[in-house]
């Protein structure tokens, strides 16, 4: 049964600062993997999806990278900004049947 | 085409009341999920459809829990006698079999049992 984790479960960083959210995964045969983002009381916004064969995303100030092997993604976020702030989520699928959630990171980024 | 779209937004029932909820997916996504999540976790699966065929349900899907989804179109969410442990975000998202453009969500349906 895959297990996906996701480091640190809450962040709090000052405006400008780059930083890097993480996500790991138990089972390595994935399909891909896809980055949300969940403003309080709303639903996920898609924000990254990264296939199997790929080892990395960009768009705009965000980067996703993804390592099959050690069962590991990072999202990327460069000069972070108050409007970033939201709990991003990170999902794995593993058989193009379903997604597989991490608890998400809650990020607040401070003016 | 304007997303996934869920009803009502949010619901206030009362315990052992019926409860129905609404998801029109993208039109040409063939597949349809259905998501819980309660507070501070992520979306936990709850079952999904391909066209009208319903081809996985969750272990959380209890008795009191059936979804339908009558001509591939539009599905339903029911869950009946609710308790107050049903207090959740239900969650629907959609997708193209096979495509590379991952999972669309909609906004939720915050659901509360009193």
């Amino acid at each position: 049964k895959q297990e996906v984790t996701q480091i640190p479960a809450a962040l709090s960083v000052p405006e400008g600062e780059n930083l890097v959210l993480n996500c790991s995964f138990t089972d390595s045969a994935i399909y891909n993997l896809q980055w949300f983002r969940q403003d309080p009381g709303k639903g996920l916004t898609s924000l990254l999806l990264i296939q199997s064969s790929q080892r990395e995303q960009t768009s705009g100030r965000l980067n996703a990278s993804l390592d099959k092997s050690s069962g590991r993604s990072t999202l990327y976020i460069a000069a972070s900004q108050p409007g970033d702030s939201a709990t991003y989520l990170c999902a794995v699928d593993n058989a193009g049947n379903m997604l597989t959630f991490g608890g998400g990171t809650r990020l607040m980024v401070k003016p | 085409d304007t997303g996934v779209s869920q009803n009502p937004r949010h619901k206030i029932t009362k315990r052992g009341q019926n409860v129905t909820f609404r998801c029109d997916p993208i039109s040409e996504h063939n597949r349809l999920y259905w998501y819980r999540q309660t507070l501070g976790q992520g979306p936990e699966f709850l079952t999904y459809f391909q066209n009208e065929a319903q081809l996985e349900k969750s272990r959380l899907l209890s008795d009191r829990f059936s979804a339908e989804r009558p001509k591939g179109s539009f599905s339903t969410l029911e869950i009946q006698r609710t308790e107050q442990g049903d207090s959740a975000m239900y969650l629907c998202a959609s997708s193209l079999r096979g495509s590379d453009y991952g999972y669309t969500f909609g906004s939720g349906t915050r659901l509360t049992v009193v």
